[in-house]
């Protein structure tokens, strides 16, 4: 099945840096990947998503991309603020399934130094 | 709109003892997602109902089980508790799962094994 790696496990940078965390994936038949971001004590939120088809995309500080033939993807985050200090899952669904069976990396905890 | 609402909020159980959690995902949506949330290990896939069938299924053991209500409400079973089901168990849900849809956690299940 597929698999997810993700890293780093935990990023530190300082308020205005930029910050990057790769994930790549096991199975090139994937071909949609979310980020989700969970701060502390609360749920995580889809704060951006790439298909297969796309090899970039951008939301004002935040942009994600996908390289499918190194199977992995990035998620770029510039100007960092001390809201953006949380944990970042990446995920990637398998083909032909359903949204239901993302498969998730284990997360970064992303801490923004003010 | 209420979002995806998850009973109860805590649960100190046992080992050996059985648990039920309960997911009400967002009126209209129709599939909901089952995760378990462990230190280190990220969001991993336990199963997904939609209309009330059980339409996939991640790699826990069958002491987790799960089933959905025509009202689109889920519950989630596990049986034989052992302390390393300790876990926050949240579930999501979308509007039918498909391919690209964003999913909408709950705040979860913070579950307990003694």
């Amino acid at each position: 099945g597929e698999n997810v790696e993700q890293h780093p496990s935990t990023l530190s940078v300082q308020e205005g840096d930029s910050a990057v965390i790769k994930c790549t994936y096991s199975d090139s038949a994937s071909n949609y990947f979310p980020w989700y971001k969970q701060e502390l004590g609360k749920r995580p939120q889809l704060i951006i998503d790439i298909r297969s088809n796309v090899g970039e995309k951008k939301d004002q500080r935040i942009a994600v991309t996908l390289n499918k033939t190194a199977k992995h993807f990035s998620l770029h985050i510039t100007e960092t603020q001390p809201e953006d200090s949380a944990v970042y899952f990446c995920a990637a669904s398998i083909f032909g399934g359903s949204q239901g069976n993302l498969i998730f990396g284990k997360g970064t905890k992303l801490s923004v130094k003010p | 709109k209420a979002g995806v609402t998850q009973t109860p909020r805590y649960l100190i159980k046992t080992r050996g003892q059985q648990v039920t959690l309960s997911c009400s995902p967002i009126s209209g949506h129709r599939s909901v997602s089952w995760y378990q949330q462990t230190p280190g290990q990220g969001l991993q896939f336990l199963f997904e109902y939609f209309s009330e069938t059980q339409r996939n299924k991640g790699n826990f053991p069958g002491r987790f089980s799960g089933r959905q209500f025509s009202n689109s409400r889920s519950e989630m079973n596990v049986s034989t508790l052992e302390l390393g089901d300790s876990a926050l168990y949240l579930c999501a849900s979308s509007l039918s799962g498909g391919f690209g849809e964003k999913l909408f956690f709950g705040s979860g299940t913070q579950l307990s094994v003694l």
